[in-house]
């Protein structure tokens, strides 16, 4: 099992440009989830899934869409990107199951804005 | 507002001693505790966690309590090793909370010298 994957590991962007990251998990979660990490500021959630086809705003969503067609797909797209939006994003699944909190992380994807 | 708070951003210790992380949250729905590690250029991984009906709970080397009256948990590694050298987040969540979402704190950089 792979676990997590994101992809790109890696981007840089342009102000004003768009981009999608991809979010792929093989565990047949339920819930799936977009954070962003930044210094000093932990991590916030962006947008989460309760399952394909929803989605939810998080702590952070400005600037932000996603989309859940696939339940082991979960994409976050920025559509004209700002360089408050340089960051380290974190996907993440889990279960839906009564109790259950664990969630389980990809490697992320650095982000650079200019 | 920052629900879940780690107060110091980092912590040195010697190989071998006990290393102490403390978590202070404001909701008081918060029932549920986890503590996650990451390494640079990776994930977060899950690590320990706790329900609000315990006090203590043991893995290893590694014990989670929890003062809910103080609204405070601590993390303590006992012996500390230098593989344990990473970030240590602290996250929270509440039963009712949709999609089983996480908050997370800032974050402490443990570094375990050898």
């Amino acid at each position: 099992n792979a676990g997590v994957t994101q992809t790109p590991k890696f981007r840089v962007l342009k102000t004003g440009q768009s981009m999608t990251l991809l979010c792929a998990q093989d565990m047949n979660h339920e819930y799936m989830y977009w954070y962003r990490q930044d210094p000093g500021m932990g991590l916030r959630l962006i947008h989460y899934s309760v399952g394909e086809g929803t989605t939810a705003k998080g702590e952070v969503p400005d600037g932000y869409n996603v989309s859940r067609l696939k339940k082991q797909n979960f994409l976050l797209g920025l559509e004209s990107a700002a360089p408050s939006q340089t960051s380290v994003y974190f996907c993440a699944s889990s279960y839906k199951r009564e109790g259950t909190y664990e969630q389980y992380f990809g490697p992320g994807t650095r982000l650079t804005v200019t | 507002d920052q629900q879940v708070k780690q107060n110091s951003p980092s912590l040195s210790v010697q190989e071998g001693r006990i290393s102490i992380l403390n978590c202070d949250y404001t909701n008081s729905m918060f029932d549920y505790f986890l503590w996650y590690k990451k390494y640079p250029a990776e994930g977060p991984t899950f690590l320990i966690s706790i329900s609000s009906i315990k006090d203590k709970n043991e893995d290893g080397r590694f014990t989670v309590f929890l003062n809910k009256s103080a609204k405070h948990l601590s993390l303590h590694i006992v012996p500390s090793q230098p593989g344990d050298s990473a970030v240590y987040f602290c996250a929270a969540s509440a039963r009712e909370t949709s999609g089983s979402r996480l908050t997370f704190g800032e974050g402490t950089q443990l570094t375990v010298n050898p």
